[in-house]
């Protein structure tokens, strides 16, 4: 089965600082995409970024960047420069090669200090 | 273009009754997809809908089913609900009409409490 899994359930920063969000995927197809979903307590879910797996060169959308391993299997989130409003859940999600169903992980809850 | 819109917002319904939630999608839009949010499964896909068709399905009992409607609105229905149907249910519109790794856009979502 495919599996997404962010292993920490929790995250703080520091207003303008750096902080990289971790996560491991398992996928036997072999293109497919990677995603970052942010979940403000609103419960809105909104997409931060999206990653395409035959895509060497990591994306970019300002301040959030991923590092995408794909032989590891890895792909991280890194906020630069972290404001207020990043505060959220954020979820990394895989579409497993399939359309129209994403594949979420657990989510991890970043908060951010002024 | 307007988001997508659930409706309703919220809703408490009993053990054992029926309910049905709505999903209407970004306009242009023909994939529609419904997920469960709750706090210890996290987010689990329930099934995707295109062009009036169910594409795809998640690992649910047969009391969650589905429909679209030829203008892609959708439609979620739980029969029997029970308590740990509790959930918030997201709806997300997608206009994948080509090659995969469309965004999904969400809707606000509805929260379900079944006492």
């Amino acid at each position: 089965a495919q599996t997404v899994t962010q292993s920490q359930p929790e995250m703080s920063v520091q207003e303008a600082e750096t902080v990289t969000l971790s996560c491991t995927y398992d996928t036997s197809e072999s293109d497919y995409y990677l995603f970052w979903y942010k979940q403000p307590p609103s419960r809105q879910m909104i997409l931060v970024i999206r990653q395409e797996a035959y895509k060497q060169q990591n994306a970019t959308e300002n301040r959030f960047s991923v590092n995408f391993q794909k032989a590891a299997k890895s792909f991280s989130l890194k906020i630069s420069d972290s404001q207020l409003g990043d505060a959220a859940m954020y979820f990394c999600a895989s579409d497993g090669g399939s359309q129209g169903n994403l594949i979420f992980g657990k989510g991890t809850k970043l908060s951010v200090k002024p | 273009k307007a988001g997508v819109t659930q409706t309703p917002r919220y809703l408490i319904k009993t053990r054992g009754q029926q309910v049905t939630l709505s999903c209407s999608p970004i306009s242009g839009h023909r994939s529609v997809s419904w997920y469960q949010q709750t706090p210890g499964q996290g987010l689990q896909f329930l099934f995707e809908y295109f062009s009036e068709t169910q594409r795809n399905k998640g690992n649910f009992p047969g009391r969650f089913s589905g429909r679209q409607f030829s203008n892609s609105r959708s439609e979620m229905n739980v029969s029997t609900l029970e308590l740990g149907d509790s959930a918030l249910y997201l709806c997300a519109s997608s206009p994948q009409d080509g090659p995969l790794g469309y965004e999904q856009y969400f809707g606000p979502g509805t929260r379900l409490t079944v006492t």
